[in-house]
């Protein structure tokens, strides 16, 4: 099992460029996320998808878009790259919480995108 | 939103001393995670511990939880050089139908040979 990966490891980005970052993950997860990491700021969450075709806003969706076409893949769009997007990014898949068999909601990380935007 | 907070933000120790890290969180949880983050590196679940447990062992790490006080300790016994790393506790937001985790902003750890 290769578990999260992200392509590609590093970008680099003039303003204005546009760019699309894949998490693929194989263990059939049904929820998956992109997270920004910041130097004194912890994880943000961007965007997430709870299952195939559906997605939904994080805490700092502007700026990106996400799409989930397959069940194990979940990509991250910058239409029109910011010097504010210059982060660390990070996708992970969960599984859903279940109370009833005791499932839980632990995330599994990807290697991480570290994109600079000039 | 829930927002777990890590206590200290940093920490330095040597090689085979323990250390404690701390958590605070702000509403109602039904579990609290900590994850290691090596540097570079994505982050790696260390432990769950639920909210009807006190205390939990793996290996040489030990959690805690006081629900009445909203919050959490991470403890590293005997640690290692290769314990250096961030440390972040993340908790649930089932705001929705969704999980969600809240992380901390983390507390790094450096242990010196």
């Amino acid at each position: 099992n290769a578990g999260v990966t992200q392509t590609p490891k590093f970008r680099v980005l003039k303003t204005g460029q546009s760019m699309t970052l894949l998490c693929a993950q194989d263990m059939n997860h049904e929820y998956m996320y992109w997270y920004r990491q910041d130097p004194g700021m912890g994880l943000r969450l961007i965007h997430y998808s709870v299952g195939e075709g559906t997605t939904a806003k994080g805490e700092v969706p502007d700026g990106y878009n996400v799409s989930r076409l397959k069940k194990q893949n979940f990509l991250l769009g910058l239409e029109s790259a910011a010097p504010s997007q210059t982060s660390v990014y990070f996708c992970a898949s969960s599984s859903p919480f279940s109370r009833t068999s005791g499932r839980t909601d632990t995330q599994y990380f990807g290697p991480g995108t570290r994109l600079t935007v000039l | 939103s829930q927002q777990g907070e890590e206590d200290p933000q940093a920490l330095s120790i040597q090689e085979g001393e323990n250390a404690t890290m701390n958590c605070s969180y702000k509403t109602s949880i039904n579990n609290l995670q900590w994850y290691r983050q090596n540097s570079g590196r994505g982050l790696v679940h260390l432990i769950l511990i639920r909210s009807n447990e006190r205390e939990k062992h793996s290996g040489r790490l030990r959690v805690t939880l006081d629900t009445s006080k909203k919050s959490s300790s991470l403890l590293i016994t005997a640690s290692r050089a290769a314990d250096t790393a961030s440390y972040f506790c993340a908790t649930p937001n089932y705001g929705g139908a969704t999980n969600k985790l809240i992380f901390g902003t983390g507390t790094l750890l450096a242990v010196q040979p």
